[in-house]
């Protein structure tokens, strides 16, 4: 079976620090790979999908980054914090496009809060 | 585009009864996927049902259904005998291309 796992579970950092949050899926190969960030009360903003290795598409311009070092690893990157980064993050992978269904699964998410 | 809306951000239901949720969406893809995502206070989204807009048929998932009304792009999600438990943010999502669009959820308490 497949599991996707996220760590951090919870971060704190202080404005201007950099970041790392990764994201791993197990139980699959060339998966599609998601993250999402859910501020308070909110719904989910897509920021980044990579459909393979290297390969990364970015929906929001901001100041976070993403990589795709391997195939089950996607790693959520900044340089510099701020306030407005806070919020949930949440990573999720689904099937490649062809496979017959497209359903994303989650993993259990970074909270993060930047002070 | 795709949009996602849910004109209810929050709705209760008391324990064993029927509650339904709203769902419209826009989309210019001729084939698409609609869900329902459910958030508990845990915050792990959890994948409630899934509609292939293809489908006339309705997609059933035990205490869980839709009503897929393809011409009108509504896709509502009706929980039968409410536990304690279905206490979650629920979330109508479509999949049209690559990526998926979310609504801004509804938040279902149920009373016991």
């Amino acid at each position: 079976s497949q599991t996707i796992h996220q760590w951090p579970a919870t971060l704190v950092q202080p404005v201007g620090s950099p970041l790392s949050l990764e994201c791993t899926v197990e139980g699959t190969s060339n998966p599609n790979l998601y993250w999402y960030r859910q501020a308070a009360g909110r719904g989910l903003q897509l920021l980044f999908y990579s459909v393979g290795i290297g390969q990364i598409s970015s929906e929001v311009p901001q100041n976070l980054s993403a990589s795709r070092p391997q195939d089950r690893q996607f790693i959520l990157s900044s340089k510099k914090l701020l306030l407005s980064d806070s919020g949930f993050y949440l990573c999720a992978w689904s099937y490649s496009p062809g496979s017959g269904t497209d359903t994303q699964y989650f993993g259990p998410g970074t909270r993060l809060t930047v002070l | 585009a795709q949009t996602v809306t849910q004109s209810q951000p929050e709705m209760s239901v008391q324990e064993a009864e029927t509650v339904t949720l709203s769902c419209t969406y826009d989309t210019s893809e001729n084939n698409y996927y609609l869900f329902w995502y459910k958030q508990p206070p845990s915050r792990q989204m959890i994948l409630v049902i899934r509609q292939e807009a293809y489908k006339q048929q309705n997609a059933t998932e035990n205490r869980f259904s839709v009503n897929f009304q393809k011409a009108a792009k509504s896709f509502s999600l009706k929980i039968s005998d409410s536990q304690l438990g279905d206490t979650a943010m629920y979330f109508c999502a479509s999949l049209g291309g690559d990526k998926v669009i979310f609504g801004p959820g509804t938040s279902l308490s149920v009373i016991p």
